[in-house]
């Protein structure tokens, strides 16, 4: 175990519905990420938060809301999903980074997100 | 832009030979390099960094080696186990940063 865990494991929606995934992190880290991991493509980066700060949103539609209320839980909110937002969707957290570091990220095991 | 990618989508190994996966990146400024392991139904498992004032590091059975000139990250694995099996990412990024950029991914089978 990475010390990150997500909830659901699982999840199947409508492309009407509204779902939150979660994730909490055990090792005292005080930066977490959302990764999404779709079939035909690398592995992508979509938000960054830093003490409970958003610090980064990389281009992603605002169908997805991300959430850290503190910085051992981070969610992601889903509202009127597409097909094509099928995909993996990976928690990360690690010691938010100074300009000498290089912190490793600790990843969760993911929610499997099927959108119908 | 940014990119990282594979040279081989899969690979297959008999158990106890070693195996090498490569990975190309285009970022002369990424500065540090991570190999990932994931397992099904798992998230990426991190096995070995090296940064880039560096163009060697040995783990447990893992060398990384790295290959500035030419923009080039392998991994190799000795005596592969069925344990070993899985998809190996690399990874890059900038000293100070927090984005990952990922490769495309390799799937290495051990075969008995």
């Amino acid at each position: 175990e990475t010390g990150v865990t997500q909830t659901p494991r699982h999840l199947v929606m409508g492309m009407t519905n509204k779902k939150s995934l979660k994730c909490e992190q055990h090792l005292g880290h005080n930066a977490m990420y959302w990764y999404k991991q779709s079939a035909k493509k690398p592995l992508e980066l979509m938000f960054v938060y830093n003490f409970k700060e958003q610090t980064e949103n990389n281009s992603v539609p605002s169908r997805f809301s991300p959430e850290c209320p503190n910085s051992s839980h981070l969610f992601l909110h889903l509202h009127t999903l597409q097909p094509e937002d099928s995909a993996l969707y990976l928690c990360a957290s690690s010691q938010a980074p100074d300009l000498s570091s290089y912190n490793e990220q600790f990843f969760g095991p993911g929610t499997r997100l099927t959108v119908l | 832009g940014e990119s990282v990618g594979l040279h081989l989508p899969t690979l297959s190994v008999q158990e106890g030979d070693n195996s090498i996966i490569n990975c190309a990146y285009s970022n002369s400024a990424s500065d540090y390099f991570i190999w990932y392991k994931q397992e099904s139904g798992k998230g990426p498992q991190f096995i070995i960094d090296i940064r880039s004032n560096m163009d060697k590091r040995q783990g447990q059975r893992v060398t990384v080696l790295l290959n500035k000139t030419v923009k080039h990250l392998s991994l190799q694995i000795a005596a592969t186990q069925p344990g070993d099996s899985a998809v190996y990412f690399c990874a890059e990024m900038v000293q100070g940063a927090q984005k990952l950029v990922f490769g495309q991914g390799t799937r290495l089978t051990i075969n008995p």
